[in-house]
């Protein structure tokens, strides 16, 4: 069973960069049975898709928040992370960590999500 | 800009059948499109039912499946509970990209 856990700070200045990790349990991340990825939900709003990345280190984001996305996997600590910067109000969200098989299009297994508040 | 629509509400006594849809903006669903089907409960992570169109989960009740009807992807629960109260968003593959549909509430009266 895969389980993952997402960490960070809770608290964001506006313009500054939004830094996120998700810990992955019960699979590797170099495996390369699943991609890794990021999705967000802002508070009673819907869900938006923001990227993936495989443990190659190829990734694919979201085009309309493309400029600002960084994703990257750290294979030693069994983790992957989001950085999204230029922060504003509108980034405020719950981020939620995922696995993401391409062969089906499935999404399987999410983290139970982190508020990120943008506020100074 | 991509949009991909889902009914804003809808309502089903308990024991009943509804069916909710996904549809694009580009056109008619395929499964091309790959899509997805998650239920979310407040305060809870949303949970996946139903993938590649008709593929469920292994923890997926038998009562939801997948299909396309009329050129848009559809989830019918059939004898609903009263616990599938919820949010349901579809999620739609546009080649390299996802995206989610609005979200459709479903109430159980």
């Amino acid at each position: 069973q895969v389980q993952l856990q997402e960490s960070g700070p809770g608290l964001v200045k506006p313009s500054e960069t939004l830094s996120l990790t998700c810990s992955v349990s019960g699979a590797s991340v170099s495996s390369g049975s699943h991609y890794w990825s990021w999705i967000r939900q802002p508070p009673g709003k819907g869900l938006e898709w923001i990227g993936y990345i495989y443990y190659s280190g190829s990734t694919n984001s979201n085009p309309s928040l493309k400029s600002r996305v960084t994703i990257s996997v750290d294979t030693s600590k069994n983790q992957f992370s989001l950085k999204l910067s230029s922060v504003t109000a509108a980034d405020t969200a719950v981020y939620y960590c995922a696995t993401y098989i391409p062969q089906g299009g499935s999404f399987d297994y999410w983290g139970q999500g982190t508020l990120v508040t943008v506020s100074s | 800009q991509t949009v991909v629509t889902q009914e804003p509400s809808l309502t089903v006594s308990p024991g009943g059948t509804v069916t909710l849809t996904c549809a694009s903006s580009t056109g008619a669903v395929t499964s091309g499109y790959y899509p997805n089907w998650f239920q979310q409960k407040p305060g809870q992570a949303p949970r996946p039912l139903i993938y590649s169109t008709s593929n469920i989960h292994s923890w997926t009740p038998a009562r939801f499946s997948g299909s396309l009807l009329g050129g848009k992807a559809a989830l019918t629960l059939s004898g609903v509970q009263p616990e599938d109260e919820a949010e349901y968003y579809c999620l739609l593959y546009y080649g390299g990209a996802w995206v989610f549909g609005g979200g459709t509430k479903l109430t159980v009266l």
